[in-house]
């Protein structure tokens, strides 16, 4: 059983408008996550990160929301841009190792 | 260019010939780990290492071997393949032997292996 889940396999947003890709976690050992950005034929690159002592972190565009007692999180980059349609992998880590979903593909409609 | 280099970029292997995926990377990273990407799955851990010598396994390590006897380098062997090791495989590193919330991992470009 995934132990981490991103059940939307894509999401098309509108470029300018909020992207909204969500993610969520069974163990409740899990108290680092992190978003990864994916292009094809590339390794994925690190987006933004959040522990599990904060509910929010922002970086620019990049929001990410943990909800510890729901076991939620979630990436919001508003406004959307072409060059942020990627696949977008959350990760959770116990310390020692990081536990990846299967991707969210979005795709940023011009 | 300071990062993780993984080769070859592409291979592919007939059912039951072995061959090693290389990594390297150059920033004196204690941690360096294997995944395999695959569709729906996301990325699942192989084997990683917290320092040279030591290695442990991850989630999927069966029909997959490794060694860490410099800093530098962490090569996967795939001892005899077969068709369910056609994947991408990514190697990563990263400074701490802890994961860091910070930046997370390095990874590399990956190998696209085929096993018919």
């Amino acid at each position: 059983d995934q132990q981490v889940k991103q059940n939307s396999p894509s999401l098309s947003v509108q470029e300018g408008r909020i992207s909204i890709l969500n993610c969520d976690y069974t163990n409740s050992m899990f108290d680092y996550f992190l978003w990864y950005k994916k292009y094809p034929a590339e390794g994925p690159t690190f987006l933004i990160s959040i522990s599990s002592i904060k509910d929010k972190n922002e970086d620019g565009r990049f929001t990410v929301f943990l909800n510890k007692s729901a076991k939620h999180l979630s990436l919001h980059i508003v406004p959307s841009q072409p060059g942020d349609s990627a696949v977008y992998f959350c990760a959770a880590s116990d310390g020692q190792n990081f536990v990846f979903g299967p991707g969210t593909r979005l795709s940023v409609l011009p | 260019n300071a990062g993780v280099t993984q080769t070859p970029k592409f291979q592919v292997l007939k059912t039951g010939q072995s061959m090693t995926l290389q990594c390297a990377q150059d920033m004196n990273h204690e941690y360096m780990s294997w995944y395999r990407q695959d569709p729906g799955m996301g990325l699942r851990l192989i084997h990683y290492s917290v320092g040279a010598g030591i290695t442990d396994q991850g989630e999927v390590p069966n029909g997959y071997n490794v060694s860490r006897s410099t800093t530098e380098d962490f090569p996967l062997r795939l001892l005899s393949a077969a068709p369910s090791q056609t994947s991408v495989y990514f190697c990563a590193s990263s400074y701490s032997s802890s994961p860091s919330p910070n930046y997370g991992y390095t990874f590399g470009s990956g190998t696209r292996l085929t096993v018919v």
